[in-house]
């Protein structure tokens, strides 16, 4: 089973910085099969990136995924005041699909 | 509008059963893999199982937490995927989602989510 792990926890930040979240794999994901959501409080998740890099339909160009391997990263460039939510990262390509445990991004 | 709407939870007590729809609009589920997960409260995103498309034999798969108390089935020509969960346990609650993936692009990712249905098992 592939464990990921995220961090931080938590990243406070302010509006228009840019937010920088990791997540790490175990084993190695050898097939990029690894997607970013966005997810809001009662609100289903969002996809924002899969194979790593790849941007979802819709996904503002401010979302960047990034990594290879054990260590990928999102990053978000200008926040945005919507932009404020948890942040998961998902390995898909292989069962049990497996979920980090997420990274808050909050108004500082 | 490409939707998918999850129906069928409800507060039951441990040990009995439900079963959750996931109905889809705006495109066919025939091409999609139907995926489930859960949110349990102050805990992480849970893979539930998932059916493949009826090109993979509607092949299943299931996390080991529930592995032979849920099943996943689908009803392409109705455009519905439900997921009958048996044996209720407490750690059982949690908001239940759908999600499509790509039967034939699975590199796509699941790219459209339902809002869930919530699921509270307690005596």
């Amino acid at each position: 089973e592939f464990v990921l792990t995220q961090s931080p926890g938590t990243l406070s930040l302010s509006p228009g910085e840019r937010a920088t979240l990791s997540c790490r794999a175990s084993p190695t994901i050898s097939s990029s099969y690894l997607a970013w959501f966005q997810q809001k409080p009662g609100q289903a998740p969002r996809l924002l990136i899969y194979g790593a890099s790849y941007r979802a339909t819709g996904i503002p160009d401010r979302f960047s995924g990034s990594g290879s391997g054990t260590d990928f990263t999102l990053t978000i460039n200008r926040l945005e005041p919507e932009d404020f939510a948890i942040y998961f990262c998902q390995q898909y390509g292989d069962s049990p699909v497996t979920f980090g445990g997420g990274t808050k991004v909050e108004i500082k | 509008e490409v939707q998918l709407v999850e129906s069928g939870g409800g507060l039951v007590k441990p040990g009995r059963s439900l079963r959750l729809s996931c109905t889809a609009s705006g495109f066919s589920i025939g091409d999609y893999t139907m995926t489930w997960f859960r949110l349990a409260p102050g805990k992480g995103l849970e893979w539930v199982g998932f059916i493949r498309i009826q090109m993979y034999g509607g092949a299943t798969e299931y996390a080991a937490s529930v592995e032979g108390r849920f099943t996943i089935t689908r009803d392409d020509s109705n455009n519905i995927a439900h997921l009958q969960v048996t044996s209720l346990k407490e750690e059982d609650t949690a908001v239940y989602y759908c999600a499509r993936w790509s039967g034939r692009v699975p590199f796509k990712a699941m790219d459209v989510w339902g809002q869930g249905t919530t699921v509270t098992v307690s005596s």
